[in-house]
């Protein structure tokens, strides 16, 4: 069965270093998600992205963050200057209908990539 | 603001029982989705209901859609031990563009011998 695939799955950093978590959505999947859960806590939207840009992002997306395809398969989640509260397991996300309209736009998630910032 | 609300957050049953979970939200959608998370896991697709009305099951799990009430339910039927993990109910309020999840809080279901 297709899945997504993240790289990598656990990185600790240093508080203020930049970083980059990798993604491998479905090929046949045209909408990208990044979403992020705080250890014991639900899951938030980050932002989406399609038609190589985004689509929305949510509050937690400031000008930190910054998301980019760029190739056919990779789509990255960048933090420029990681925060203590950055810490997280970040889930990238495919699908490959819209929102509505042609039957279910069911996502799948990734393994998830762990963030610890020290 | 959208919210999304899930009840028990926690539940310890044994096996053998019946019990459901509740995931309540605060504005009209008609696309709802139930995932499961083992401990350290990803999401896990459980299902899609589309519809007023929509019943899905698979195995020892049902779903239900009440868009009227912004209600959905998630039935468990003679709970076994594999069954344990956290299930979350997400709302997609977005039409026409892609996809935005509001989760719930998440429900932890022991089921316990």
């Amino acid at each position: 069965e297709p899945e997504v695939t993240q790289t990598p799955s656990h990185q600790v950093t240093q508080m203020g270093q930049e970083v980059i978590l990798r993604c491998v959505p479905i090929s046949n999947h045209l909408y990208f998600y990044w979403y992020r859960q705080i250890l014991g806590q639900k899951v938030e939207f980050l932002v989406s992205f399609y038609n190589n840009e985004i689509s929305e992002k949510s509050e937690i997306f400031d000008d930190q963050f910054s998301v980019e395809r760029p190739d056919g398969s990779n789509f990255t989640l960048k933090i420029r200057s990681t925060k203590l509260e950055d810490s997280a397991m970040y889930f990238c996300a495919s699908s490959r209908r819209q929102g509505r309209g042609s039957g279910a736009n069911v996502l799948t998630f990734g393994a998830g990539s762990r963030l610890t910032v020290l | 603001e959208l919210k999304v609300e899930q009840n028990p957050l926690f539940l310890s049953m044994q096996e053998g029982k019946n019990y459901t979970i509740y995931c309540n939200y605060s504005t009209t959608s008609d696309r709802l989705y139930w995932y499961r998370q083992d401990p350290g896991k990803s999401l896990e697709s459980l299902f899609v209901l589309l519809s007023n009305g929509a019943v899905k099951q698979e195995g020892r799990l049902m779903a239900s859609l009440d868009t009227k009430a912004r209600l959905s339910t998630l039935h468990i039927t003679a709970a076994v031990h594999d069954l344990s993990a956290t299930y979350f109910c997400a709302v997609d309020m977005n039409a026409g563009t892609a996809s935005k999840l509001t989760f719930g809080t998440g429900t932890r279901l022991q089921v316990t011998l």
